[in-house]
Protein backbone atom coordinates (compact mmCIF):
# COMPACT_ATOMS: atom_id res chain seq x y z
CA UNK A 1 0.00 0.00 0.00
CA UNK A 2 1.91 3.06 -1.12
CA UNK A 3 1.42 6.60 0.74
CA UNK A 4 4.62 7.43 1.74
CA UNK A 5 7.93 6.07 1.15
CA UNK A 6 10.95 6.38 3.18
CA UNK A 7 14.40 5.05 1.60
CA UNK A 8 16.93 3.08 2.67
CA UNK A 9 15.33 0.97 5.18
CA UNK A 10 18.52 0.39 7.03
CA UNK A 11 21.85 2.83 6.60
CA UNK A 12 24.87 2.20 8.26
CA UNK A 13 27.35 5.59 8.51
CA UNK A 14 30.52 6.72 10.16
CA UNK A 15 30.48 8.86 13.04
CA UNK A 16 30.84 12.49 11.30
CA UNK A 17 29.37 11.95 8.40
CA UNK A 18 25.96 13.59 7.47
CA UNK A 19 23.39 11.32 6.00
CA UNK A 20 19.80 11.84 3.97
CA UNK A 21 16.92 10.05 4.36
CA UNK A 22 14.54 10.68 1.66
CA UNK A 23 10.26 11.02 2.87
CA UNK A 24 7.87 10.77 -0.44
CA UNK A 25 4.24 10.82 -0.38
CA UNK A 26 1.42 10.80 -2.88
CA UNK A 27 -1.84 11.31 -0.55
CA UNK A 28 -1.29 14.98 -1.85
CA UNK A 29 -1.01 16.00 1.81
CA UNK A 30 -0.02 19.27 2.48
CA UNK A 31 1.92 18.96 6.02
CA UNK A 32 4.96 16.31 6.47
CA UNK A 33 6.58 15.64 9.73
CA UNK A 34 10.07 13.72 10.75
CA UNK A 35 10.17 11.80 14.14
CA UNK A 36 12.42 9.53 15.72
CA UNK A 37 11.36 6.78 17.76
CA UNK A 38 13.62 6.09 20.88
CA UNK A 39 12.65 2.73 23.11
CA UNK A 40 10.86 3.71 25.78
CA UNK A 41 10.45 7.30 24.56
CA UNK A 42 7.56 7.29 22.14
CA UNK A 43 8.09 9.68 19.30
CA UNK A 44 9.43 12.90 19.01
CA UNK A 45 8.97 15.65 16.43
CA UNK A 46 12.16 16.63 14.69
CA UNK A 47 10.76 18.93 11.83
CA UNK A 48 7.42 19.80 10.60
CA UNK A 49 6.47 21.57 7.29
CA UNK A 50 2.80 22.86 7.00
CA UNK A 51 3.39 23.63 3.03
CA UNK A 52 6.13 23.72 0.17
CA UNK A 53 9.17 26.30 1.03
CA UNK A 54 8.23 26.29 4.80
CA UNK A 55 9.30 24.24 7.45
CA UNK A 56 9.64 24.01 11.35
CA UNK A 57 11.47 23.25 14.44
CA UNK A 58 9.96 20.40 16.38
CA UNK A 59 11.14 19.36 19.85
CA UNK A 60 14.43 17.80 18.69
CA UNK A 61 15.65 19.87 15.67
CA UNK A 62 19.37 20.01 16.72
CA UNK A 63 21.46 18.38 14.58
CA UNK A 64 19.22 17.53 11.83
CA UNK A 65 17.91 20.08 8.34
CA UNK A 66 15.25 19.65 6.11
CA UNK A 67 14.25 21.06 3.13
CA UNK A 68 10.48 21.18 1.44
CA UNK A 69 10.69 22.20 -2.47
CA UNK A 70 8.26 19.81 -3.30
CA UNK A 71 4.67 18.83 -1.94
CA UNK A 72 5.30 15.05 -1.96
CA UNK A 73 9.15 15.30 -0.72
CA UNK A 74 10.18 15.99 2.62
CA UNK A 75 13.71 14.74 3.19
CA UNK A 76 15.67 14.86 6.52
CA UNK A 77 19.45 15.16 6.93
CA UNK A 78 20.99 14.18 10.06
CA UNK A 79 24.45 16.17 10.17
CA UNK A 80 27.66 15.03 12.28
CA UNK A 81 26.71 17.64 14.63
CA UNK A 82 23.52 15.25 15.86
CA UNK A 83 24.96 13.47 19.38
CA UNK A 84 23.18 10.38 19.21
CA UNK A 85 22.06 9.30 15.29
CA UNK A 86 21.86 6.40 15.96
CA UNK A 87 17.89 5.55 16.21
CA UNK A 88 14.46 4.75 13.94
CA UNK A 89 13.32 7.31 12.41
CA UNK A 90 9.77 7.85 11.28
CA UNK A 91 8.37 10.16 8.48
CA UNK A 92 4.63 11.44 8.27
CA UNK A 93 2.13 13.01 6.57
CA UNK A 94 -1.40 14.56 7.16
CA UNK A 95 -4.48 16.70 5.08
CA UNK A 96 -4.01 19.55 7.65
CA UNK A 97 -4.71 20.16 11.65
CA UNK A 98 -6.67 18.18 13.06
CA UNK A 99 -6.25 15.20 10.46
CA UNK A 100 -5.02 11.88 11.12
CA UNK A 101 -1.24 10.99 10.68
CA UNK A 102 0.06 8.46 8.13
CA UNK A 103 3.38 7.11 8.67
CA UNK A 104 6.08 5.64 6.09
CA UNK A 105 7.70 2.15 7.55
CA UNK A 106 10.85 3.99 8.91
CA UNK A 107 14.36 4.02 8.15
CA UNK A 108 17.12 2.69 11.09
CA UNK A 109 19.86 4.19 10.74
CA UNK A 110 23.36 3.15 12.77
CA UNK A 111 25.88 5.30 13.24
CA UNK A 112 29.35 3.60 14.01
CA UNK B 1 2.54 21.72 27.93
CA UNK B 2 0.58 19.17 26.44
CA UNK B 3 1.39 16.12 27.69
CA UNK B 4 0.39 12.30 27.30
CA UNK B 5 1.39 9.80 29.55
CA UNK B 6 1.06 6.17 29.63
CA UNK B 7 1.73 4.33 32.70
CA UNK B 8 2.48 0.96 31.50
CA UNK B 9 5.49 -0.04 29.53
CA UNK B 10 4.34 -3.53 29.09
CA UNK B 11 1.13 -5.12 30.10
CA UNK B 12 0.56 -9.41 29.90
CA UNK B 13 -2.81 -10.54 29.73
CA UNK B 14 -4.19 -13.63 28.69
CA UNK B 15 -6.69 -14.69 25.34
CA UNK B 16 -10.06 -13.81 26.26
CA UNK B 17 -8.82 -11.79 29.03
CA UNK B 18 -10.36 -7.90 28.84
CA UNK B 19 -7.64 -4.96 28.47
CA UNK B 20 -7.13 -1.67 29.16
CA UNK B 21 -4.57 0.48 28.18
CA UNK B 22 -3.91 3.69 30.19
CA UNK B 23 -3.33 6.85 28.77
CA UNK B 24 -3.75 10.57 30.22
CA UNK B 25 -2.90 13.69 28.94
CA UNK B 26 -2.59 17.53 29.61
CA UNK B 27 -3.84 19.58 27.53
CA UNK B 28 -4.95 23.70 28.36
CA UNK B 29 -7.53 23.23 25.35
CA UNK B 30 -9.65 20.97 23.54
CA UNK B 31 -7.47 18.19 22.36
CA UNK B 32 -8.11 15.05 19.56
CA UNK B 33 -7.24 12.30 20.83
CA UNK B 34 -5.85 9.41 18.80
CA UNK B 35 -5.02 5.44 19.25
CA UNK B 36 -1.71 4.47 17.39
CA UNK B 37 -0.82 0.92 16.96
CA UNK B 38 2.10 -0.68 15.15
CA UNK B 39 2.05 -4.62 14.93
CA UNK B 40 5.59 -6.67 14.60
CA UNK B 41 6.75 -5.79 11.34
CA UNK B 42 4.15 -3.11 10.35
CA UNK B 43 4.11 0.67 9.99
CA UNK B 44 2.74 2.82 12.82
CA UNK B 45 -1.13 2.73 11.98
CA UNK B 46 -4.02 4.86 13.11
CA UNK B 47 -6.58 2.86 15.40
CA UNK B 48 -9.09 4.74 16.33
CA UNK B 49 -9.59 8.79 17.51
CA UNK B 50 -11.96 9.77 19.45
CA UNK B 51 -13.97 12.75 17.51
CA UNK B 52 -15.25 9.40 15.11
CA UNK B 53 -16.59 7.61 17.94
CA UNK B 54 -15.73 4.14 16.34
CA UNK B 55 -14.95 0.55 17.44
CA UNK B 56 -12.05 -1.08 15.83
CA UNK B 57 -10.69 -4.39 15.76
CA UNK B 58 -13.09 -4.68 19.22
CA UNK B 59 -11.28 -1.75 21.08
CA UNK B 60 -13.05 1.00 22.15
CA UNK B 61 -11.84 4.49 24.19
CA UNK B 62 -13.95 6.96 25.60
CA UNK B 63 -12.52 10.44 26.05
CA UNK B 64 -13.17 11.68 30.22
CA UNK B 65 -12.31 15.18 30.00
CA UNK B 66 -12.96 15.39 33.61
CA UNK B 67 -10.09 12.88 34.40
CA UNK B 68 -7.87 13.61 30.95
CA UNK B 69 -8.02 10.23 30.29
CA UNK B 70 -8.02 8.26 26.92
CA UNK B 71 -7.90 4.58 27.99
CA UNK B 72 -8.39 1.98 25.38
CA UNK B 73 -10.59 -0.66 26.35
CA UNK B 74 -11.01 -4.37 24.48
CA UNK B 75 -13.55 -6.72 26.54
CA UNK B 76 -12.07 -9.66 24.98
CA UNK B 77 -8.37 -9.83 23.90
CA UNK B 78 -6.97 -11.69 21.00
CA UNK B 79 -3.63 -12.91 20.60
CA UNK B 80 -2.84 -10.80 17.27
CA UNK B 81 -4.03 -7.56 19.56
CA UNK B 82 0.02 -7.98 20.56
CA UNK B 83 1.51 -4.97 19.29
CA UNK B 84 3.01 -1.76 20.50
CA UNK B 85 0.36 1.28 21.45
CA UNK B 86 0.49 4.87 21.47
CA UNK B 87 -2.01 7.43 22.57
CA UNK B 88 -1.31 10.87 21.00
CA UNK B 89 -2.90 14.40 21.44
CA UNK B 90 -3.25 16.75 18.95
CA UNK B 91 -3.85 20.52 19.84
CA UNK B 92 -4.93 21.54 16.14
CA UNK B 93 -1.24 22.89 15.10
CA UNK B 94 0.59 20.81 12.71
CA UNK B 95 2.71 18.93 14.04
CA UNK B 96 3.89 21.02 16.86
CA UNK B 97 1.07 20.15 18.93
CA UNK B 98 0.86 16.32 18.12
CA UNK B 99 2.45 14.93 20.40
CA UNK B 100 2.83 11.00 21.12
CA UNK B 101 2.80 8.88 24.39
CA UNK B 102 5.86 6.52 25.17
CA UNK B 103 3.59 3.68 24.33
CA UNK B 104 2.63 0.53 26.14
CA UNK B 105 3.62 -3.07 24.77
CA UNK B 106 0.69 -5.67 25.00
CA UNK B 107 1.47 -9.12 24.99
CA UNK B 108 -1.56 -11.19 24.36
CA UNK B 109 -0.90 -14.75 25.80
CA UNK B 110 -2.40 -17.98 24.65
Amino acid sequence: DGGITQSPKYLFRKEGQNVTLSCEQNLNHDAMYWYRQDPGQGLRLIYYSQIVNDFQKGDIAEGYSVSREKKESFPLTVTSAQKNPTAFYLCASSRGSLDTIYFGEGSWLTVV
Amino acid sequence: AQRVTQPEKLLSVFKGAPVELKCNYSYSGSPELFWYVQYSRQRLQLLLRHISRESIKGFTADLNKGETSFHLKKPFAQEEDSAMYYCALSGGNYGQNFVFGPGTRLSVLP
